[in-house]
């Protein structure tokens, strides 16, 4: 398997402009979250999808901040507008649900905005 | 704010020796996990524990839990170079569903 994929790797983009991040699980997995990771704040879950419903949004920072999961393979996390203290890397994870919490974490989306 | 806290925040160590990272947590568990991060790169899952478990082993790793005192310690066995990268524990809290706390790290550097 490929583990799970993320786009772009890297994105730069002007404070105001929209962002889309992009997810692929594991193939069969049915948990997916969304995390975001700071020097300051560390690692920090926005959200998580269970068999592709959200069940936890709390983290989700406020209404800039939106997820989608149209299917089982497929997920997205959107920032309208982008704001500088939204530079982050994010990362995507998935997990079998006989075992949420070993997650299989992709490589990350580092986000500037300037 | 941050569930789990790493000590010490960096290690700096020669390849051979053992490395001790511990984990403190402030509320009631069900399990605790250690992970691995790569400069760079996603977290790699170690070792799962739960919480009515005192001690386990995976390889060169060994994973202790005292939940009176909220706390765990990951121990690394003869470290080798391979090693060098951050550490994370993570936290399912009683009660929180199946969402992970992650703690703040602890930097672990081997050298030759």
């Amino acid at each position: 398997d490929a583990g799970v994929i993320q786009s772009p790797r890297h994105e730069v983009t002007e404070m105001g402009q929209e962002v889309t991040l992009r997810c692929k699980p594991i193939s069969g997995h049915d948990y997916l979250f969304w995390y975001r990771q700071t020097m300051m704040r560390g690692l920090e879950l926005l959200i998580y999808f269970n068999n592709n419903v959200p069940i936890d949004d709390s983290g989700m920072p406020e209404d800039r901040f939106s997820a989608k999961m149209p299917n089982a393979s497929f997920s997205t996390l959107k920032i309208q507008p982008s704001e500088p203290r939204d530079s982050a890397v994010y990362f995507c994870a998935s997990s079998l649900a006989g075992h949420p919490y070993e997650q299989y974490f992709g490589p990350g989306t580092r986000l500037t905005v300037t | 704010s941050q569930q789990g806290e790493e000590d010490p925040q960096a290690l700096s160590i020669q390849e051979g020796e053992n490395a001790t990272m511990n984990c403190s947590y402030k509320t009631s568990i069900n399990n605790l996990q250690w992970y691995r991060q790569n400069s760079g790169r996603g977290l790699v899952h170690l070792i799962l524990i739960r919480s009515n478990e005192r001690e386990k082993h995976s390889g060169r790793l060994r994973v202790t839990l005292d939940t009176s005192k909220k706390s765990s310690s990951l121990l690394i066995t003869a470290s080798r170079a391979a090693d060098t990268a951050s550490y994370f524990c993570a936290t399912a809290l009683t009660g929180g569903g199946n969402k992970l706390t992650f703690g703040t790290g602890t930097q672990l550097k081997v050298e030759l």
